[in-house]
């Protein structure tokens, strides 16, 4: 059971690039979410998803999309990146929402140049 | 939101309780105080929650005053690596209107643990 993984680890990208950061759970969870914390701060929520075919939008969507295909997938696409998207990514996921408890994964370090 | 304050920072000696603090005077009665906790380079882990009665958990105890406006996460004998971002966190029960589980993150306390 390897819980939330995330790829990569580590990434560069020049501005206006895109890329894919990769999100899977094998805990068989509904809930997804995606968070990005910058800084020396907490984090802060991206998208989400309650199931397969269903995503919303947390407090800082600007500049991201997301998809949910299957149960265990949920990637976030950053389709013009910018410097102001520099930061750690977290995906975690929960089996149910409100007090259930929410798993994450080891983060996305990322660096916009 | 109902917010929370904590302090900045604490220190704590290995092997030492810790206490650390959280207000949340403006909590409803649909609040649940949950606490997370951030270790270097890592994604946040759960430790505890709890509604209006103390908790006890293998990784940690909550108290929760009696007018709920405040609680204490409590670490019995701690370890270096305890050594972590500490969150207090209140969730509203989807009853209160977010039915997706948000959790929102201050910046939380900075435990050093010293050896």
């Amino acid at each position: 059971n390897a819980g939330v993984t995330q790829t990569p680890k580590f990434r560069i990208l020049k501005i206006g690039q895109s890329m894919t950061l990769q999100c899977t759970q094998d805990m068989n969870h509904n809930y997804m979410y995606w968070y990005r914390q910058d800084p020396g701060m907490g984090l802060k929520l991206i998208y989400y998803s309650v199931g397969a075919g269903i995503t919303d939008k947390g407090e800082v969507p600007n500049g991201y999309n997301v998809s949910r295909s299957t149960t265990e997938d949920f990637p976030l696409r950053l389709e013009l990146a910018a410097p102001s998207q520099t930061s750690v990514y977290f995906c975690a996921s929960s089996y149910g929402p409100a007090m259930e408890t929410q798993y994450f994964g080891p983060g996305t370090r990322l660096l916009v140049l | 939101d109902a917010k929370t304050t904590q302090p900045n920072s604490m220190e704590s000696n290995e092997e030492e309780p810790v206490h650390l603090p959280c207000n949340h005077s403006t909590i409803s009665g649909t609040d649940y105080i949950h606490w997370y906790r951030q270790l270097p380079s890592q994604g946040p882990e759960y430790v505890i929650h709890g509604l209006t009665s103390n908790v006890n958990n293998r990784m940690a105890s909550l108290a929760i005053a009696e007018d709920r406006k405040s609680s204490t996460l409590i670490l019995h004998r701690a370890t270096l690596r305890d050594a972590a971002v500490y969150y207090c966190i209140l969730r509203v029960f989807p009853g209160g209107g977010t039915s997706y589980g948000k959790l929102t993150f201050g910046q939380g306390t900075i435990l050093t643990v010293h050896p």
